[in-house]
């Protein structure tokens, strides 16, 4: 069974610019979360998608948004890049109701 | 706020000893404890959970220890080795509520 996949794995993007992630969970999973992971703030919660509609949302401003596809496969946008905004970022997938699986996870580099 | 407060930050100990990695929480709805193990280049990993009506699971070599009075939860990794050396995370999640809220993350460094 296929595990949770993450693309690209690195990126490196300027200051102001905008970037989309993308992830693809396990098959069968209808729910997709996605966290961001810094030193110092370890995991944030961003939000959460399930059956294509936002569940959950953290706190996080506007600049982060995502959707998620019929096919459960999942993107996460972040608009007007700053620097604080470089970090690991994390996707989970799970059936809705248990245990979440996640990705290698992209690693975000904002100059 | 934060909201699942983890301890110590980092760690190191030698192979063949205990590792205790610590958790306190504020929420009492909170109702599932999960582990996770996170080694460099991968996502995090479930490694063990509890829930709070057990004061102690065990897995192996890892055993939660759950104090739901003084809402304190610890990770105990017996016999540690240098293939446990990651990053664990503690998390916390009610029922009515399927994402968890993580603590910050202990780095673990087993010497040989």
């Amino acid at each position: 069974k296929a595990g949770v996949t993450q693309t690209p794995r690195y990126l490196i993007k300027t200051r102001g610019q905008q970037v989309t992630l993308s992830c693809s969970p396990i098959s069968g999973h209808r729910s997709v979360s996605w966290y961001q992971q810094t030193p110092g703030q370890g995991l944030q919660f961003l939000f959460e998608y399930f059956s294509e509609t936002q569940r959950n949302k953290g706190n996080f401003p506007g600049r982060f948004s995502g959707r998620q596809f019929s096919n459960s496969r999942s993107e996460m946008n972040v608009s007007t890049l700053e620097l604080g905004d470089s970090a690991l970022y994390l996707c989970a997938s799970s059936l809705g109701q248990g245990e979440a699986f996640f990705g290698q996870g992209t690693r975000l580099t904002v100059v | 706020q934060q909201q699942v407060k983890q301890s110590p930050q980092s760690l190191i100990v030698q192979k063949g000893g205990i590792s205790i990695i610590n958790c306190a929480y504020e929420n009492t709805a909170f109702d599932y404890f999960p582990w996770y193990q996170q080694f460099p280049g991968k996502g995090p990993a479930l490694l063990i959970a509890i829930r709070p009506d057990v004061s102690e699971k065990k897995e192996g070599r890892f055993t939660i220890s759950f104090n739901k009075s003084a809402k304190q939860f610890s990770l105990h990794i017996m016999d540690s080795q240098p293939g446990d050396s990651a990053t664990y995370f503690c998390a916390a999640r009610s029922g009515g509520s399927y994402i968890p809220t993580f603590g910050r993350g202990t780095s673990l460094i087993v010497h040989p």
